[in-house]
């Protein structure tokens, strides 16, 4: 079966500065990368998703990029926020089921 | 529409006991998805449903997990006997058509199992 590994597991940034979350995959046929945030105690809630025939989307602070050749894509955030703070997970679909990263805990200090 | 709706939020359970969980989707979702969260393993894709008619298994751990869905509008996950290695947080999800559209989480049912 398909595997996501997501580093880092624990990221901690200055108000202000970026942060960029990446992850593997090693199913060639997964075609559909999305990002979910998940706050403490709440569900994960998808901020951005990227399919296989774009390499790059951008929706305000946050972006996705993709290579499809090496397998790999990551979620880049600017000028972070504390509302930023949460656990970020990549995931991989392809068929009808998608596969989750281990995700990351993302901290913005003030 | 209120999104996925699941119950109970929270529930402790003494081990061997019969645990049920409940899950609605969102009103005309094809796609019905019950994952486990847990500190160690993440986020766990336990089985999900297409139509109301299970398409993936896989995940479900033992035969003390079992699920159903009888209609479009209602699922459940049933552990029967619990163990306290059962504790998480489990996830309905549901969407529309296949992979590629947005999948809703509903807001997890926290079970812990003494």
């Amino acid at each position: 079966g398909e595997n996501v590994e997501q580093h880092p597991s624990t990221l901690s940034v200055q108000e202000g500065d970026s942060a960029v979350i990446k992850c593997t995959y090693s199913d060639s046929a997964s075609n559909y990368f999305p990002w979910y945030k998940q706050e403490l105690g709440k569900r994960p809630q998808l901020i951005i998703d990227i399919r296989s025939n774009v390499g790059e989307k951008k929706d305000q602070r946050i972006a996705v990029t993709l290579n499809k050749t090496a397998k790999h894509f990551s979620l880049h955030i600017t000028e972070t926020q504390p509302e930023d703070s949460a656990v970020y997970f990549c995931a991989t679909g392809g068929g009808n089921k998608l596969t989750f990263g281990t995700g990351t805990q993302l901290k913005v200090e003030l | 529409d209120a999104g996925v709706i699941q119950s109970p939020r929270h529930e402790v359970t003494e081990m061997g006991q019969e645990v049920t969980l409940r899950c609605k989707p969102i009103s005309g979702h094809d796609y019905l998805f019950w994952y486990r969260q847990t500190m160690m393993r993440g986020l766990e894709l336990l089985i999900y449903f297409n139509n109301n008619v299970p398409i993936d298994d896989s995940g479900m751990p033992e035969d003390r997990f079992s699920a159903k869905m009888p209609n479009a509008s209602f699922s459940t996950l049933k552990i029967q006997p619990s163990e306290p290695r059962d504790s998480a947080v489990y996830f309905c999800a549901s969407s529309f058509g296949r992979v590629g559209n947005t999948i809703y989480f509903g807001e997890g049912s926290w079970l812990t199992v003494v």
